[in-house]
């Protein structure tokens, strides 16, 4: 059973414009939540995290919001460079878990 | 600073043959470590993970099994591959604490002929 989903396994986005990639879990028990990102053939990097105590957190341009009580998250990227063509995995877990949930991912191309 | 290895990189074995698959943590003790595999056009699937030496958690039942038998060693076997072990291999470990998240090592491209 998937309990972390990521929905949209594309999106193409333009240079410079706004890329949004969203997240669904289904276990409320999960309270820590993280983003990679992944290039083929590479293994995934951490882009960034949040807890359940915030609803954002902000890393240059990268931004993630959770929704607890949609039990969603989202990445968005401000502005979309080329060079952020790949696959974003999220990941979630409870705080007193052992592991990280993945998502299925999505591949973010964006377009010079 | 800590550093993951994972080898080999890329690796062709028939059906049948067996499989070993090394990662090694180096700069912190005590890492919890863990094997994932991406198939193609699938997201992370969790194999195993370890908590301590010889301490080992099955996520998913198959031909696959894993041993720790170092504080930071943690390695991937099959007795007899499938085709359906084709995929992408990835070791990563974690601190103690969750917010740190897992660092995970350059991944081990597998193909089951």
């Amino acid at each position: 059973d998937q309990q972390v989903k990521q929905n949209s396994p594309s999106l193409s986005v333009q240079e410079g414009r706004i890329s949004i990639l969203n997240c669904d879990y289904t276990n409320s028990m999960f309270d820590y939540f993280l983003w990679y990102k992944k290039y083929p053939a590479e293994g995934p990097t951490f882009l960034i995290s949040i807890s359940s105590i915030k609803d954002k957190n902000e890393d240059g341009r990268f931004t993630v919001f959770l929704n607890k009580s949609a039990k969603h998250l989202s990445l968005h990227i401000v502005p979309s460079q080329p060079g952020d063509s790949a696959v974003y995995f999220c990941a979630a877990s409870a705080i007193t878990g052992n592991q990280f949930y993945f998502g299925t991912g999505t591949s973010l191309t964006v377009i010079p | 600073s800590q550093t993951i290895h994972q080898w080999p990189a890329t690796l062709v074995q028939p059906v049948g043959s067996p499989l070993s698959l090394e990662c090694t943590v180096e700069g912190t003790s005590n890492p919890n470590l863990y094997w994932y595999r991406q198939a193609a056009g699938r997201g992370l699937q969790l194999l195993f993970y370890s908590v301590g030496i010889g301490q080992i958690s099955s996520e998913v039942p198959q031909n696959l099994s894993a041993s720790r038998p170092q504080d930071r060693q943690f390695i991937l076997s099959s007795k007899k591959l499938l085709l359906s072990d084709s995929g992408f291999y990835l070791c990563a470990w974690r601190r103690r604490r969750l917010i740190y998240g897992y660092t995970f090592g350059s991944g081990t491209r597998l193909t089951v002929v």
